[in-house]
């Protein structure tokens, strides 16, 4: 079935330690998101990619990063995690084509905790 | 700034309730309106609202969009406990890339 795949489901980190989430897709669609969600809290955009177009949100910190390397995967790197950014990590797809109202299909998230 | 505002933002009802869940928005740029259910995992699509005064329908549930009065509505009747989870209103812009802003979710909770 095709499906969007994230993977750890469960990732645990200590403080300052870079950590890095990935999704795949089998989707092919044209767009990946990533998004944080905070407990009891709407998912929150961090970036997303159009193709290979990169677009970070304005509040979005630095210490998160993105990459893209081909239609089917997309990495979440977090350069120096804080205590502050446990959450789960959602990863999305939509198809993205101009002209179209198109849904995001979510993955099973990665719950990342910061010791 | 864009907002969703989903009301209430939490609900207890009993087994074979009927509730009914809000979601106001104040954007630029409407493009459509989705309903996700979340569980303890991540969001599962609902529905897609584009056009207003019509209404989408899944077993117990619907929803409806009034883009002049710029909210949606979601109704699940005769509830069960399967339905208790958080329900999001996401509201998509204009433009390719189909980005969604959400409400906070509204958690039900249906008791048997």
């Amino acid at each position: 079935d095709a499906m969007v795949i994230q993977n750890p489901r469960y990732q645990v980190t200590q403080f300052g330690k870079p950590v890095t989430l990935s999704c795949s897709q089998t989707l092919n669609h044209n767009v990946m998101y990533w998004y944080q969600q905070k407990s009891s809290q709407a998912p929150k955009l961090l970036f997303h990619y159009y193709d290979k177009d990169f677009n970070n949100e304005a509040d979005t910190p630095d210490n998160f990063q993105s990459r893209r390397p081909n239609t089917s995967f997309c990495f979440l790197d977090i350069r120096s995690p804080g205590l502050g950014d446990a959450a789960m990590y959602l990863c999305a797809t939509s198809r993205g084509l101009t002209g179209f109202t198109n849904e995001q299909f979510f993955g099973p998230g990665t719950r990342l905790t910061v010791l | 700034e864009d907002k969703v505002v989903q009301s209430p933002l939490s609900l207890v009802v009993h087994e074979g309730d009927t509730v009914t869940l809000n979601c106001s928005y104040e954007v630029t740029n409407f493009r459509s309106l989705l309903w996700y259910k979340q569980e303890k995992k991540a969001p599962t699509f609902l529905f897609m609202l584009t056009s207003s005064g019509i209404e989408k329908k899944s077993g117990r549930l619907s929803s409806i969009l009034d883009k002049k009065e710029l909210f949606s509505i979601l109704n699940i009747t005769a509830t069960q406990t399967g339905d208790s989870a958080i329900y999001l209103c996401a509201v998509v812009l204009t433009g390719a890339n189909s980005k969604l802003t959400f409400g906070k979710g509204i958690t039900l909770s249906v008791r048997p």
